[in-house]
């Protein structure tokens, strides 16, 4: 069964950092772009970062560009989220996906929540 | 980077069919044939039920079908079902930005 499984979410300070980790397991992670999409509490899902199967190519969106990394590790099959500077308003669940057919994505893990509270 | 815009809410009683729109522009929706639509029950991660405007994956109901005119994609449900209660998204390709998902249609099944 494709499953993907975040971890690494948490309470965290304005101003800190937190290293978000998505463990896929029934398929082959270096075969697949993976991205990640959050979500705040009650809002829309929002796209926050796309890395390519190998690693070499990375986007981000505006927001995060500079603060988040987003990097993976094809021998552990594992996709990661390095949240630096985190804010307020990054306070959501984090959700890792694969990459699918037409700009889409499919599956999706069962997220992870971040919370940055003083 | 403003969202994609879909109704709040859209409600229908059981059997019936509802359909959902998601308006954007000529740089995303109405640029290119890369819309999908996500269901997401709460409490839940989003599931992808349309790609490429109107392609289903596979295991997805017929119940759910999708289509584009200009600037605007719709998703279509028919047969509407208790089960069928959930958030809507909608998302497209768009130039720059790459991604971008609508604000969400809250389905309720009357």
């Amino acid at each position: 069964e494709v499953q993907l499984v975040e971890s690494g979410g948490g309470l965290v300070q304005p101003g800190g950092s937190l290293r978000l980790s998505c463990a896929a397991s029934g398929f082959t992670l270096s075969s697949y772009w993976m991205h990640w999409v959050r979500q705040a509490p009650g809002k829309g899902l929002v796209w926050v970062s796309r890395i390519n199967s190998d690693g070499s190519s990375i986007t981000y969106a505006d927001f995060v560009k500079g603060r988040f990394t987003i990097s993976r590790d094809n021998a552990y099959n594992t996709l990661y989220l390095q949240m630096n500077t985190l804010r307020a308003d990054d306070t959501a669940v984090y959700y890792c996906a694969r990459d699918s057919s037409g700009w889409s994505f499919q599956p999706w893990g069962q997220g992870t929540l971040v919370t940055v509270s003083s | 980077q403003s969202a994609l815009t879909q109704p709040a809410s859209v409600s229908g009683s059981p059997g019936q069919s509802i359909t959902i729109s998601c308006t954007g522009t000529s740089s995303d929706v109405g640029g290119y044939n890369y819309v999908s639509w996500y269901q997401q029950h709460p409490g839940k991660a989003p599931k992808l039920i349309i790609y490429e405007v109107s392609n289903r994956p596979s295991g997805v109901s017929n119940r759910f079908s999708g289509s584009k005119s200009g600037n605007t994609a719709s998703l279509t449900i028919s047969g509407l079902q208790a089960e069928d209660e959930a958030d809507y998204y909608c998302s497209s390709y768009r130039v720059n930005t790459l991604y971008v998902f609508g604000t969400g249609t809250k389905v309720t099944v009357l």
